[in-house]
Formats: C-alpha cells, structure tokens, sequence
C-alpha cells in the first residue's frame, strides 16, 4: 500500500498570502494525484486531478505541480473561504490511499 | 446537475448489519465506476472499495479493513450503489460518503453528503 504524507498538519496563514502545501508518496504515483478540500460539516470537493489540472470551476488561485513522489498545492493568495483541510489522494495503485490532510488556518 | 445522496445510516450494535443506499441524479449512472470513502469522527479519509461500471463487469474491489464483511453493488435500473455492511464493530463507526469516479481516472469528481454509521451498543 502506498503512503501518503502530507506536511505541514497545519498551516497558519493571513489573508492574502501564499500557501504551499506538500504530499509525499512512498514510491511513485506518477501524475496519478488528486487534491480536495474539505470544510466542516461538509464532503470534501475535488480542487486538481492529474497533478495540475484544476477541476471545474476551481479558482486560478489553486495550482498543483509534481510528479512521481513529490507534490505540492499552492493557493497563491488566501481568501477567507479557502481555510479548510486540505487532502492529497494517489489513484496510481490499488489500493486508493489518502494523506491524513493539511489544516489550513487563519493567522 | 450530479446530485450522490446517501441514505441508511444510523445506530447499530456491534455485530449487526446495515446496508447504505446512494442515490444519484444528473448522469448516465451505469456508465461509471462508483466508490465508497469513510471519515471516522475528527479523522481522515479512508477509501472504503467501489464497483466497476457493468461495461467493466461490474466487478469490485475493496480496503483490507473491510474484505469480507461489506459488498458493494449497484442497481443501475435505479442509479442506486449499495454498501452492505455485515459484522460491524466499532471501529466501523464514520462518515460513509458515496463518490463518483471520473470517466477516464479513478479520482472522485463528486461526493454525496454523508451519512453516519455509528456502532455502538
């Protein structure tokens, strides 16, 4: 089964300013990730497929790079709606697997 | 508009089942793969197994956690994906969300809301 790591747990950031978040798979997933974001209460929402390919009607905010074993989600200027738990997923190899999730909170 | 609503869930003691209904709307159902993910309280998410479309062979696949005591299937006369849940313990006890695989990828390109699956006695 393959690990997803997702760092940092949490993440403190003002409004307005980048976020980068990363997940680390423990061996190759290829392009084959997705990201979603959660909030509370609700079902998580699809944001990036295939690595960097934003979802529809997902802000041009939102951006994904990496391949293989390293990737990262970069929101480039927060918006007060973005904080959430953020959540990478491999669907290289079965079975599907998850990182624990990223908590992106206001500072 | 897709629309995946979930139904069923509830409080059930250890040991006893319960089966979780999906309903869907807004896409030719039977034409995708559909999946189960579940979120026990304060946790993250834990892909549960899913079912293949019929053009597939309507085959499924499941997390070790649960091999054995769910089944997925999936009546596409009704765009309903069932979950059926047998020898349930506490550990069980989560969020169960219904998703929707994309067409070419096995990502979830739409979720249901939730329904929760307490087990308790």
């Amino acid at each position: 089964e393959i690990v997803m790591t997702q760092s940092p747990a949490t993440l403190s950031v003002s409004p307005g300013e980048r976020a980068t978040l990363s997940c680390r798979a423990s061996q190759s997933v290829s392009s084959n990730l997705a990201w979603y974001q959660q909030k509370p209460g609700q079902a998580p929402r699809l944001l990036i497929y295939g690595a960097s390919t934003r979802a529809t009607g997902i802000p041009a905010r939102f951006s994904g790079s990496g391949s293989g074993t390293e990737f990262t989600l970069t929101i480039s200027s927060l918006q007060s709606e973005d904080f959430a738990v953020y959540y990478c997923q491999q669907y290289n190899n079965w079975p599907q697997t998850f990182g624990q999730g990223t908590k992106l909170e206001i500072k | 508009e897709v629309q995946l609503v979930e139904s069923g869930g509830g409080l059930v003691q250890p040991g006893r089942s319960l089966r979780l209904s999906c309903t869907a709307s807004g896409f030719t159902f039977g034409d995708y793969a559909m999946s189960w993910v579940r979120q026990a309280p304060g946790k993250g998410l834990e892909w549960v197994g899913f079912i293949r479309s019929k053009a597939y062979g309507g085959t499924t696949e499941y997390a070790a956690s649960v091999k054995g005591r769910f089944t997925i299937s999936r009546d596409d006369s009704k765009s309903i994906a069932y979950l059926q849940m047998n020898s349930l313990k506490t550990e069980d006890t989560a969020v169960y969300y219904c998703a929707k695989y994309s067409g070419s990828y096995y990502y979830f390109d739409y979720w249901g809301q939730g329904t929760l699956v307490t087990v308790s006695s």
